[in-house]
């Protein structure tokens, strides 16, 4: 069974860089089958999928557009996990961010409330 | 970007009775390679993740009470609860994986 495990700063100061490190059980980040996806929600937004890698005998990366210019998600295999780094935060970016596994999102995270306050 | 639009926004359902939820597609989901429909229904209630239920659009996940079932084609899809039990009561949302950015819609809330 497929566990993730989510770590990371509660709070950032805009203009700062958001961090967040998703840790895997179950499952390899380097599986030639998965992919793994960061995800994040928020009132005005609703659930809003960020990006996601995968690896298909090389990294793939795949990001929305809106998040680009900001976003890096990028696996760590020695530890068995994937972060993602979101820089130049403002007050728009305070969400509950979460970590999914799949295409269709079978396993989750738990979930990080992040703030972007000063 | 594909825009999914949910229906109804909220419902109240009595217990042991039915509910529908509509999700519509702005794009054609159909997988080729498989002849599915790349369409997921999650539940989430509060303080929680999205709980998987239905993926290829009717295919129940692992532990899904078989009260829950998806069905639909090309662009509109819906998820009924047979007999609607107390703890149902939650938000699901459909979402789209036939493309990135992957899409959801905005979410149905049910009561009792």
């Amino acid at each position: 069974q497929v566990q993730l495990q989510q770590s990371g700063q509660g709070l950032v100061k805009p203009s700062q860089t958001l961090s967040l490190t998703c840790a895997i059980s179950g499952d390899s980040v380097s599986s030639n089958s998965a992919a793994w996806n960061w995800v994040r929600q928020s009132p005005s937004r609703g659930l809003e999928w960020l990006g996601r890698i995968y690896y298909r005998s090389s990294w793939i990366e795949d990001y929305a557009v809106s998040m680009r210019s900001r976003i890096t998600i990028s696996p760590d295999t020695s530890k068995n996990q994937f972060s993602l780094h979101l820089n130049s935060v403002t007050p728009e970016d305070t969400a509950i961010y979460y970590c999914a596994s799949g295409w269709a999102l079978f396993h989750w995270g738990q979930g990080t409330l992040v703030t972007v306050s000063s | 970007d594909i825009v999914m639009t949910q229906s109804p926004d909220s419902l109240a359902v009595s217990p042991g009775e039915r509910a529908t939820i509509n999700c519509k597609s702005a794009h054609n989901l159909l997988y080729s390679s498989n002849n599915k429909y790349s369409l997921a229904w999650y539940q989430q209630k509060p303080g929680q993740p999205p709980k998987l239920l239905i993926y290829w659009a009717s295919t129940r996940d692992s532990g899904v009470p078989d009260r829950f079932s998806g069905s639909g084609s090309g662009t509109d899809f819906t998820l009924t609860i047979s007999s609607l039990q107390a703890e149902d009561v939650a938000v699901y949302y459909c979402q789209q994986y036939f493309l990135t950015p992957f899409t959801f819609g905005g979410g149905t809330k049910v009561e009792i």
